[in-house]
C-alpha cells in the first residue's frame, strides 16, 4: 500500500516568507507526527495529532510555527515568517493510533532551505 | 527528561562482517518502547528493528539483533553479514508516555566497505 507522502520535496524561500509543508499518512492511521531534523539539534518532535483530539503542541519552537490536520488525514505544518535556522528537513510520520505500541512510519521530508 | 545517546558519530565495517552500534538512554518511566531506525541518503527513515521494555528477550529481524540491557539502560544494534545496502545513518529512537512521540539519538553514520 502507499506510504505517508510529503510535498514539496524540497523549498527555497526567502527570509520573512511564509511556508507550507504537506503530509499525507497512511490511510487509517489516526497518529500523524511532525518531527524537524538539523544538523545542530538532530531530530526533534514538533507536533502530534491523535483523531479528533486537541493536537500536543509542546514540541513547537515558536508561535511562528502551528499545524492542522484536516478531517483527520492530511496535515499542513506553517512557519509564517521563516528564518534562516528554520532551514532543516521537515519529516512527517503515521501510525495506526497514538500509543507508545504502534510503530511510526515516516515521509521522505521536506527539505526547508530559507536564504 | 528522556534523554538517548549514540556515543558514535561513525562506524566502519567490512563487507560480510559483523559491526555493533551503541546506544544508552535514560528514563524513569518502566513501559517504553525502543527503535532503531537507518536513514540512507534519500532521507527516508526506514524502521530496522523495534523492541519492547518489558520483554526480556532480545529481539532479532534477518541479519538485525539487539543487545536490550535494560538495567543498563543500553540498546545495542548488530548487523551481521553486512552489506553494501546497509550503509546509512543510524538513529537509536526511545517512545514512552501517552502520546509515543519519538526521542532520538544523534545517529551514528555506518560505511560498509566492498
Amino acid at each position: 500500500g502507499a506510504g505517508v507522502s510529503q510535498s514539496p520535496s524540497n523549498k527555497v524561500t526567502e527570509k520573512g516568507k511564509d511556508v507550507e509543508l504537506r503530509c499525507d499518512p497512511i490511510s487509517g492511521h489516526t497518529a500523524l507526527y511532525w518531527y524537524r531534523q538539523s544538523l545542530g539539534q538532530g531530530l526533534e518532535f514538533l507536533i502530534y495529532f491523535q483523531g479528533n483530539s486537541a493536537p500536543d503542541k509542546s514540541g513547537l519552537p515558536s508561535d511562528r510555527f502551528s499545524a492542522e490536520r484536516t478531517g483527520g488525514s492530511v496535515s499542513t505544518l506553517t512557519i509564517q515568517r521563516t528564518q534562516q535556522e528554520d532551514s532543516a528537513v521537515y519529516l512527517c510520520a503515521s501510525s495506526l493510533a497514538g500509543a507508545l505500541f504502534k510503530t511510526q512510519y515516516f515521509g521522505p521530508g521536506t527539505r526547508l532551505l530559507v536564504l | 527528561a528522556q534523554t538517548v545517546t549514540q556515543s558514535q558519530p561513525e562506524m566502519s565495517v567490512q563487507e560480510a562482517e559483523t559491526v555493533t552500534l551503541s546506544c544508552t538512554y535514560d528514563t524513569s518511566e518502566s513501559d517504553y518502547y525502543l527503535f532503531w531506525y537507518k536513514q540512507p541518503p534519500s532521507r527516508q527513515m526506514i524502521l530496522v528493528i523495534r523492541q519492547e521494555a518489558y520483554k526480556q528477550q532480545n529481539a532479532t529481524e534477518n541479519r538485525f539483533s539487539v543487545n536490550f540491557q535494560k538495567a543498563a539502560k543500553s540498546f545495542s544494534l548488530k548487523i551481521s553479514d553486512s552489506q553494501l545496502g546497509d550503509a546509512a545513518m543510524y538513529f537509536c529512537a526511545y517512545s514512552g508516555g501517552s502520546q509515543g512521540n519519538l526521542i532520538f539519538g544523534k545517529g551514528t553514520k555506518l560505511s560498509v566497505k566492498p
